[in-house]
């Protein structure tokens, strides 16, 4: 089966921009996570979605990250304005509701922000 | 809150000797347990995982992992380390129920010839 796919895979902007991340789960799966991994940490959930609902976004810095997930495939994470200590690979990951045997996510590749 | 520690930040070894990643848990209930090793600027890829029953699972690339609920610990194991095994190895505690993981920080893996 095809992974989770994301897109790009690099983006360096200045700070104060914007950016959007793009990320298409694996078909079928009905949950679709955001992480965000700064360097030399481990991965931080920043939201959840059950289909095309959130399940979970208390970790989002919601004054300046917004996420959503249209139709409950496809979702996209946008930072507007970015600041310097966003810079991080941000994973998207996705698994299969309920699945207790294949309980587990599947990660992207991930997008390493740079913000300069 | 559940929560994972991983005391060991980078670790050495040489080529063919044997491999412990430590980790420790804080969870409720019954833990999912759960490692990922990540290479270079790669996504995370399962190594294997614990729900229940036998405590010594074995997974991919050669790994194992011992769940010891006394000691609140998944420790991962390798009998013998090849060069490729360098990376950065994460463990993780799940809730079945809400299907969030918790990630502990990591520690980077050397393998010196």
């Amino acid at each position: 089966e095809a992974g989770v796919a994301q897109s790009p895979r690099y983006k360096i902007i200045e700070k104060r921009q914007s950016v959007a991340f793009w990320c298409n789960p694996i078909s079928g799966h009905a949950t679709l996570y955001w992480y965000q991994q700064i360097l030399g940490q481990g991965p931080k959930l920043l939201i959840q979605f059950q289909n095309n609902g959130v399940v979970d976004d208390s970790q989002l810095p919601k004054d300046r990250f917004s996420a959503e997930r249209l139709k409950g495939v496809d979702s996209t994470l946008k930072i507007q304005p970015a600041k310097l200590e966003d810079s991080a690979v941000y994973l998207c990951a996705s698994s299969a509701l309920g699945d207790r045997t294949n309980y587990g996510y599947t990660f992207g590749s991930g997008t390493r922000l740079t913000v300069v | 809150a559940q929560s994972v520690t991983q005391p060991d930040i980078h670790i050495t070894v040489s080529e063919g000797a044997s491999l412990e990643l430590r980790c420790n848990y804080s969870y409720g209930a019954t833990p999912y347990l759960f490692w990922y090793v990540q290479s270079p600027g790669q996504g995370l890829q399962l190594l294997l995982k614990y729900f229940s029953g036998d405590t010594l699972v074995q997974g991919i690339k050669g790994f194992e992992a011992e769940f010891k609920r006394s000691q609140s610990s998944f420790n991962l194991r390798k009998p013998s380390v090849h060069w490729s095994d360098a990376a950065e190895y994460f463990c993780a505690v799940g809730d079945f129920g809400n299907e969030k993981l918790t990630f502990g920080t990591g520690t980077r893996l050397t393998i010196i010839p």
